[in-house]
């Protein structure tokens, strides 16, 4: 099956810019989504496709995916962007979605 | 506005087996479909299986399709996922998730916990 390589953690502080990457081999073909997790809540989605903010989420969340990375990057980044966050994309191998492992962003 | 609402916690014992309710609301019921995702304590997300509203075609995670069922009741806009011969580690958050397409969800509920305990 198709694994997803996302690091532990990434702390940031305040007002600054984080980025989380997804690796997976040719990752850059393949459709990537990131989704947010706030403690003790469900997940929402804030990346589809690469790079497509859904309604709601701030600019301040984007996307791109290249070669054998996918990057969520979070700019001036706030306290309550504190969570986890997975990428997922679609095993053509398997026929069904698969996450990383999650990241856990902390600010600072 | 969509709306996913997931059925109440539940404890059960090894060897039996739950129902975790999944309601939609704010949309066309059957132009989505629905995927269930479970994640254990501190664990992260798992796939678990899909349904298609239109027609009720399912498919399954591997390693549960013998012990995972969805159904569906269009005219209530709900899906069911039964999980059968539980084990402790079947101890989860379990989700249902709205799917635009097979390889994406866009809407989560809030999650059922089911806790698997002698």
């Amino acid at each position: 099956s198709y694994v997803l390589t996302q690091p532990l953690s990434v702390s940031v502080a305040p007002g600054k810019t984080a980025t989380i990457t997804c690796g997976g081999n040719n990752i850059g073909s393949e459709s990537v989504h990131w989704h947010q997790q706030r403690p003790g809540q469900a997940p929402i989605l804030v990346i589809s496709y690469d790079t497509d903010r859904p309604s709601g989420i701030p600019e301040r969340f984007s996307g791109s995916n290249s070669g054998n990375t996918a990057t969520l990057t979070i700019s001036r980044v706030e306290a309550g962007d504190e969570a986890d966050y997975y990428c997922q994309v679609w095993d053509s191998s398997s026929d069904h979605p698969v996450f990383g492992g999650g990241t856990k962003l902390t600010v600072l | 506005q969509v709306h996913l609402v997931q059925s109440g916690a539940e404890v059960k014992k090894p060897g039996a087996s739950v129902n975790v309710s999944c309601k939609a609301s704010g949309y066309t019921f059957t132009d989505y479909y629905i995927h269930w995702v479970r994640q254990a304590p501190g664990q992260g997300l798992e796939w678990m299986g899909i349904i298609n509203p239109t027609g009720g075609g399912t498919d399954y995670l591997q390693k549960l399709q013998d012990r995972v069922t969805l159904t569906m009741d269009t005219s209530a806009s709900a899906v069911y996922m039964e999980v059968r011969r539980l084990r402790s580690e079947d101890t989860a958050i379990y989700y249902c998730a709205r799917g635009p397409t097979i390889s994406t969800f866009d809407n989560w509920g809030q999650g059922t916990l089911v806790t698997v305990s002698s």
